[in-house]
């Protein structure tokens, strides 16, 4: 079937601009996950959504990130007010949840640079 | 708090000899662990985990792993390098199952012909 998708798979902004990332699960997949991928760096979590209860937001790094996701559903990382650091590859995940260890896919990740 | 130490950043290996990638973890709790493979402009997918029961863990393309509590590790093992298990390997640990992961720096695996 269908694995995680993200778009647009390369994004170019300017400084101070906002920009838009958007994560399609996989189907029926309860969780979602947003992972950021600097370079020479590990992945950073950012934010976790799972069902309907309020998501966790504590790795987000500043209060210019934000992020929604519609039902069990597709969901939308926003940066506003770009910055240079901000520049990385920003990496989607969605599980299953049915309670026990499962495992996350990954889909290809947005490549954001900011100028 | 977990966090992952991954020694090496980058490890060559001939085609046909042993691959090992070490990893080390700090965990207050029991913890979970992946690793995960990530080929270039693609997306990561895992190897291997371990969640309870047995310390070798048996994983894709002939990769596996030992979770040896005494040593904090989880080192990734796979006898006989082959040129298509060039990529960079993440390892990864979680407090409890379906939580966010926490990941080390990655290593990048160079087999070389």
């Amino acid at each position: 079937g269908a694995g995680v998708s993200q778009s647009p798979s390369n994004k170019v902004t300017e400084k101070g601009k906002d920009v838009e990332l958007r994560c399609d699960p996989i189907s029926g997949h309860t969780a979602l996950y947003w992972y950021r991928q600097r370079l020479g760096q590990g992945l950073e979590f950012l934010i976790y959504f799972q069902g309907n209860s309020a998501p966790d937001k504590s790795g987000l790094p500043s209060d210019r990130f934000s992020a929604e996701r519609t039902g069990e559903s597709v969901s939308t990382l926003t940066i506003q007010r770009t910055q240079q650091e901000d520049s990385a590859v920003y990496l989607c995940a969605s599980s299953l949840e049915r309670g026990g260890i499962d495992t996350q896919y990954f889909g290809p990740g947005t490549r954001l640079t900011v100028l | 708090a977990q966090s992952v130490t991954q020694l090496g950043s980058h490890v060559s290996v001939s085609e046909g000899a042993l691959v090992l990638l070490r990893c080390n973890y700090s965990s207050s709790v029991p913890p979970y662990l992946f690793w995960y493979v990530q080929y270039p402009n693609q997306g990561l997918q895992l190897l291997l985990k371990y969640t309870t029961g047995a310390t070798l863990v048996k994983g894709i393309n002939g990769f596996e792993a030992e979770f040896k509590k005494s040593e904090t590790s989880f080192h990734l093992t796979k006898p006989s390098a082959h040129m298509s298990d060039a990529a960079e390997y993440f390892c990864a640990v979680s407090a409890s199952g379906n939580t966010p992961l926490v990941f080390g720096k990655g290593t990048r695996l160079s087999v070389i012909a």
